[in-house]
């Protein structure tokens, strides 16, 4: 079946403009995980989605982050007011949301530049 | 907070010898742990998972991973590499139980394999 699609697969923006970046999770995974990936490191969670609501966004870095889930499968990450620190991949991941035995399955991220 | 040390940053082997990759943990309670695997150009991908029960766990691509609670570690073996094994490994953890769902990775190890 279809896996975890996110769209752009790469976006370059300028400092201080504002970034829509979307994920599509696996069909029924209630689950959404957003994580940032800097070159060299392992992915750092970011935010976490059970149905539409925000179970944890004790990830984000500050408040130019913020994610939406608004009907409970596709979710947006936008970042306002842009800065080059913010350049990373940006992973989105879902899962069926078992309390005990939940598995996160990753999509191919997005490359954000910013300049 | 859980942290995850992956030791080795890079480890060049020869086709066909053997691999282990260490991974040790730092948290106080129940975890389950996860090995992914980015090989160049892809996603993340499972390699293996330990819920519980046996602590010896078989993957794909002949991989297997030990948990040793004694020793907070889930290191990652092969017994014969192949020159298509050449990737990322990322090692990760999160909690059994609790409202905290994200994972927590280690900073990788790329395993580049020799023809």
């Amino acid at each position: 079946g279809a896996g975890v699609s996110q769209t752009p697969s790469n976006k370059v923006t300028e400092k201080g403009k504002y970034v829509e970046l979307r994920c599509d999770p696996i069909s029924g995974h209630t689950a959404l995980y957003w994580y940032r990936q800097s070159l060299g490191q392992g992915p750092e969670f970011l935010i976490y989605f059970q149905g539409t609501g925000a179970a944890d966004d004790s990830g984000l870095p500050n408040d130019r982050f913020f994610a939406v889930r608004p009907e409970g499968s596709v979710s947006t990450l936008k970042i306002q007011r842009t800065e080059r620190g913010d350049s990373a991949v940006y992973l989105c991941a879902s899962s069926k949301g078992d309390m005990r035995t939940d598995t996160q399955y990753f999509g191919p991220g997005t490359r954000l530049t910013v300049l | 907070a859980q942290s995850v040390s992956q030791h080795n940053h890079h480890v060049i082997l020869s086709e066909a010898a053997s691999l282990e990759l260490g991974c040790n943990y730092s948290y106080g309670g129940t975890v389950n742990l996860f090995w992914y695997v980015q090989y160049p150009g892809q996603h993340l991908q499972l390699l293996l998972k330990y819920f519980s029960g046996d602590p010896l766990v078989k993957g794909i691509k002949g991989f297997e991973a030990e948990f040793i609670k004694s020793k907070f570690s889930f290191n990652l073996r092969k017994p014969s590499v192949q020159w298509s094994d050449t990737a990322e490994y990322f090692c990760a953890v999160n909690a059994r139980s609790g409202s905290a769902r994200q994972l927590t990775f280690g900073s990788g190890t790329q395993l580049t394999v020799l023809p």
